[in-house]
Parts: C-alpha cells; structure tokens; sequence
C-alpha cells in the first residue's frame, strides 16, 4: 500500500528566504506525484505532480518540486518565500497506471512566512 | 459548472440525526472522490466513483456512512446517526478521464457534531 510522511507538521520562513517542504513516499512501481496547497476555509488547490520525465518539476505561484528516486523523495520549494504562500501543504501519491486508485495524501505541513 | 461545487458549506446537528452532503462535480469529470479531512489527521480518503459505481468503498469509517451518485454527476454522502467524532471537512474532488490529471477539489463540508 502507499504512503506518505511529511515530517514537519510546522514550518517558519521568513519573507525573501528559500523555503522547503518535505515529503517522501512508499508505493508499488513507479509514481505519481502531487503537491496541493490549502488556504484557510478553501478546498485543496493543486499546485504541480510529477509524471515522468525531468526530475524537477515547476508549478503554480514559483513553487518548484524535485523527484528524487533514490530517495524516494518529492521535496517543494521555492527560492523566495511570500507572505502570501502561508497555508497548508499536502503531498500525495499514488502508483502510475494505476486506473482510479485514489491518491492518499500525507498529514499535510502548515507553512508560516514571516515578514 | 466551472468548479466542484458541494453544500451545505457548514453543517450543524445534534448527535444521532442523519445529514447528508452534496458534491456536484465539473461537467464531464467521470471520477468522483470523497475525503475526510479532520484536525491533525490529514486526509483520509473514503470512497470513489467511477461513473455510477463505487468499486472502492474501502475507506467508508462504519456503516454509519454511504454514498452515492446518479447519472454519473452529483453524488450524496450520508451520515446516520451521527457521532461527534464525526465532525470534520468533508471535501470532494472530480477527475476526468485522462490519468495525468490531478483532482479538482471542491471547498468542502464543515460538519459539527453537538
């Protein structure tokens, strides 16, 4: 079965900065990859997925994803973070060519930019 | 529609009563999703729709909670004799065809439970 960690349930930023959002993943095969973002009282907005192809992924608003297979890891970042980037980050996954297997989601990862 | 539309957008009720929850997926999507997100807990996924059918109802909590679609469009999320512990968000997404698309996520069900 798949999974996925987002290790920080919490992350500070402050505005300018670089910020990074972790996540890593267990699934049978190869994956697809998603990153959604959630702002308050708003359903999850998708942001970029990972396919095949170039490992690193561009997206929405600057956001930018690396999948690294050896380490089994889709890591979201950003080179300058916004005050306006503060919501919540979900990762999720789920096997590709895999019909309509639903993606699960990790617990998701609040991300506070500071001014 | 231009966007997943589901209502009521909060929902009160007192513990024991049914509700149910409405998800109007974009025209044309043929996959539909439910998912719970409560405080803490993520998203947890709770059955999908292909067409009219749900081959997975894995994720269903208790027999307390089905769901269902007709016409391959809207579909109805029902919550028996409601527990506090039911109280969460309750998004639905849509999806079409294609596999290479993510899911568009509704705003979600704000149920409380008193």
């Amino acid at each position: 079965a798949q999974s996925v960690a987002q290790p920080e349930d919490q992350v500070n930023v402050a505005e300018g900065n670089p910020l990074t959002v972790k996540c890593t993943y267990s699934v049978s095969g190869n994956p697809y990859l998603f990153w959604y973002v959630q702002y308050p009282n708003r359903g999850l907005q998708f942001l970029l997925k990972y396919i095949t192809g170039d490992n690193l992924v561009k997206g929405s608003y600057g956001f930018e994803a690396e999948f690294n297979k050896s380490q089994t890891s889709f890591h979201l970042k950003k080179p300058s973070a916004l005050v306006s980037d503060s919501a919540l980050y979900f990762c999720a996954v789920r096997p590709l060519n895999s019909g309509n297997t639903p993606l699960v989601f990790g617990k998701g990862t609040r991300l506070s930019v500071i001014a | 529609g231009a966007g997943v539309s589901q209502s009521p957008s909060n929902k009160v009720t007192e513990k024991g009563k049914d509700v149910e929850l409405r998800c109007d997926p974009i025209s044309g999507h043929t996959a539909l999703y439910w998912y719970r997100q409560s405080l803490g807990q993520g998203l947890e996924f709770l059955i999908y729709f292909q067409g009219n059918s749900a081959p997975d109802k894995s994720g269903l909590p208790s027999d307390r909670f089905s769901a269902e679609r007709t016409g391959g469009s809207v579909s109805t999320l029902t919550i028996q004799r409601t527990q506090q512990e039911d109280s969460a968000v309750y998004l639905c997404a849509s999806r079409p065809a294609a596999q290479q698309y993510g899911y568009t996520f509704g705003s979600g069900t704000r149920l409380t439970v008193v």
